[in-house]
């Protein structure tokens, strides 16, 4: 069955400092993956994802992240987080067919200290 | 312009009334779902339209009812709620069903929904 797993429940990271939030997928076929962001009392907003071609990716706000299919990962990037980036962050991998779901992992909270 | 609408932001309802959730888009989406996030959770999906036919329905009870007008709106009405649906709805929508074949799915501000 297709599944996200993020290891990471909640992150602290300083603000100028780099990031990388971790994502795994389980899935039998070629994964379309996505990462969305989501502020506190807000909705989700992709921030980018991944169908095919270049396995890295470039999103809005500076993000970018990886596929890699030998260690089915899909990471996230950013070089130099803002305070702004103080976010729930979620990645997800579509299920595919003319139906086929989002699946989405449980999120990883994001801290950003002064 | 990858915009998806909800009104209200806030709704708050008691268990015996009868309210609305609304969600506009104007992407030409012909696929359009709604979502129920409670804290601290992902997001879980409840029902999907597809080319305005309600397609999927993630056995969702019946004080739930969607109805989808036309291609640019989708409604969720709600009737008889009970303290646990208190979540936040989100709207989404996509060029066609489903997240496979290169289709993705964006999603809207969100509806606040607490019953009391």
């Amino acid at each position: 069955a297709q599944s996200v797993t993020q290891p990471d429940i909640h992150i602290t990271v300083s603000e100028g400092a780099s990031l990388e939030l971790r994502c795994n997928y389980s899935y039998g076929a070629t994964p379309y993956l996505f990462w969305y962001v989501q502020s506190p009392g807000q909705g989700l907003q992709l921030l980018l994802k991944y169908f095919s071609g270049d396995t890295l990716v470039q999103g809005i706000k500076g993000f970018e992240a990886e596929f890699k299919r030998s260690q089915s990962s899909f990471n996230l990037r950013k070089p130099s987080v803002h305070w702004s980036d103080a976010a729930e962050y979620f990645c997800a991998v579509g299920a595919g067919g003319s139906q086929g779901n989002l699946i989405f992992g449980k999120g990883t909270k994001l801290s950003v200290k002064p | 312009d990858t915009e998806v609408t909800q009104t209200p932001k806030h709704l708050v309802m008691g268990m015996t009334n009868k309210k609305s959730l609304k969600c506009e888009q104007h992407m030409g989406h012909r696929a359009m779902y709604w979502y129920k996030q409670k804290a601290k959770k992902p997001p879980e999906l409840m029902f999907v339209y597809s080319y305005e036919k309600l397609s999927i329905n993630e056995s969702v009870p019946s004080r739930f009812s969607p109805e989808c007008p036309n291609s640019s709106l989708l409604n969720l009405h709600l009737h008889a709620l009970q303290p646990e649906d208190s979540a936040l709805y989100l709207c989404a929508s996509s060029q066609r069903p489903g997240s496979g074949s290169g289709n993705t799915i964006y999603f809207g501000e969100g509806s606040w929904l607490t019953v009391v």
